[in-house]
């Protein structure tokens, strides 16, 4: 049984903080990690993938990834409250994503 | 809009009544997933199929639901003898595999369903 977990949160940080966002996950063949945002009502989007060990920046998102760890993060810099949402960590099986149960990120003015 | 859409957004129904979901993917999407996702937890995977095959089902999908996508595009999720264990929001993602795999799945609104 594939797991992934998250802190539910929520996490709270004031506008312009950094806003981390840790994962762990317990399948080591897993090679494809994913987080997604969800605004509260609405569907799940995909905001950063990564596959190999080290940092991906993308504008104000960092993912990071240590395999031998078995650990995903986000960091969001100069946070705004419309990042307010829940972020979801996935990682990706042979052919299927498993989700965690999400975090829980409010950015207050 | 050429994005997945999901009908009905929401239904409510009596336990014991059956329900069909509809999904239609991008269009040259071949891939189409079905997860089940309830308050305060991440998506739940349901099922998939690679075109018109269903290729996994998970172990939650129990035999009063089944899904079908005859012809490759749209799907359908129907649930027999609805539970009030069945409350969720159904939601249908799809994605184009074989090339260069981003590995991002497109998901539509959701079906929200609840059970009395």
């Amino acid at each position: 049984q594939k797991e992934v977990e998250q802190n539910s949160g929520p996490l709270s940080v004031p506008e312009g903080a950094i806003a981390s966002l840790n994962c762990t996950y317990s399948d080591r063949v897993s090679q494809s990690f994913f987080w997604y945002r969800q605004y509260s009502g609405k569907s799940p989007e995909l905001i950063m993938s990564i596959y190999s060990n080290g940092d991906k920046e993308d504008g104000r998102f960092t993912a990071q990834l240590n395999k031998a760890s078995q650990y995903v993060s986000l960091l969001i810099r100069d946070s705004q409250p419309s990042d307010s949402a829940t972020y979801l960590c996935a990682v990706r099986g042979y052919s299927t994503l498993t989700f965690g149960k999400g975090t829980m990120l409010l950015v207050s003015p | 809009d050429t994005g997945v859409s999901q009908d009905p957004r929401h239904k409510i129904t009596k336990r014991g009544q059956n329900v069909t979901f509809r999904c239609d993917p991008i269009s040259e999407h071949n891939r189409l997933y079905w997860y089940r996702q309830t308050l305060g937890q991440g998506p739940e995977f349901l099922t998939y199929f690679q075109n018109e095959a269903q290729l996994e089902k998970s172990r939650l999908l129990s035999d009063r639901f089944s899904a079908e996508r005859p012809k490759g595009s749209f799907s359908t999720l129907e649930i027999q003898r609805t539970e009030q264990g069945d409350s969720a929001m159904y939601l249908c993602a799809s994605i184009l595999t074989g090339g260069i795999d981003t590995g991002e799945l497109f998901f539509g609104e959701g079906s929200r369903l609840t059970v009395l």
